[in-house]
């Protein structure tokens, strides 16, 4: 079970937008529409913020959007804000077992 | 509003079992739309999904942790635990236990998650 494959890190200045990759294989995120993505704050626990690619939990801010093309899912964050600096991770459905994380992007807002 | 929450002790010796509780309240987990789970973060590190139990007790492993890896669930008390056999300093990491839904999968609730240290 191979992790998924994202940036180590990404940043952008306040009010811009970033995108997040996500690459795995056909047998996960290419095979199946269950992308989830996590927002971690340090020393805090991971926050649902994306799940199905591209639908939103309730009372996350829309400013958060997923997408997938091919075997690369990808997470935008616009109108960037300071409290949007963590790191992410991206989760896939697979052939072989429920749940696989990407290794994990720290996004820093200059 | 459901809350989990991860107990038992924060050292455990090389080739000891770590032992680990999850206790969910504001919600009953016999649901049938949901598996129970286990994932780890060692210092610095991404997360590692180690594996998800059903209220049955049907379960899935990562392949990577299989042999020394048991998830049990208790229906009477709302409660779902970890085993992790012969452990080594790898092992070390914060410990989160999380609800995953079914029809999404996705885990959307997580407990604080618990640091467990393997040192002598």
């Amino acid at each position: 079970q191979s992790a998924l494959t994202q940036p180590a890190s990404v940043s952008g200045s306040p009010g811009q937008s970033i995108t997040i990759s996500c690459t795995g294989t056909s047998s996960d995120v290419g095979g199946y529409n269950y992308v989830s993505w996590y927002q971690q704050h340090p020393g805090k626990a991971p926050k649902l913020m994306i799940y199905e690619v591209s639908n939103r939990p309730s009372g996350v801010s829309n400013r958060f959007s997923g997408s997938k093309s091919g075997n690369t899912a990808s997470l935008t964050i616009s109108g960037l804000q300071a409290e949007d600096e963590a790191d992410y991770y991206c989760s896939s459905y697979t052939s072989s077992s429920p749940v696989v994380f990407g290794g994990g992007t720290k996004l820093t807002v200059l | 509003q459901l809350q989990l929450q991860e107990s038992g002790p924060g050292l455990v010796k090389p080739s000891e079992t770590l032992s680990l509780t999850c206790t969910v309240s504001g919600g009953s987990i016999s649901s049938s739309s949901y598996y129970w789970g286990w994932i780890r973060q060692p210092p610095g590190k991404g997360l590692e999904w180690i594996g998800s139990i059903y209220y049955s007790g049907s379960t899935y492993y990562n392949p990577s942790l299989k042999s020394r890896v048991t998830i049990s669930v208790d229906t009477s008390k709302n409660q779902f635990s970890l085993k992790l056999s012969s452990v080594t300093a790898a092992d070390t990491a914060v410990y989160y236990c999380a609800r995953f839904v079914v029809v999404v999968a996705a885990n959307d609730y997580w407990g604080q998650g618990t640091l467990v240290t393997v040192s002598s």
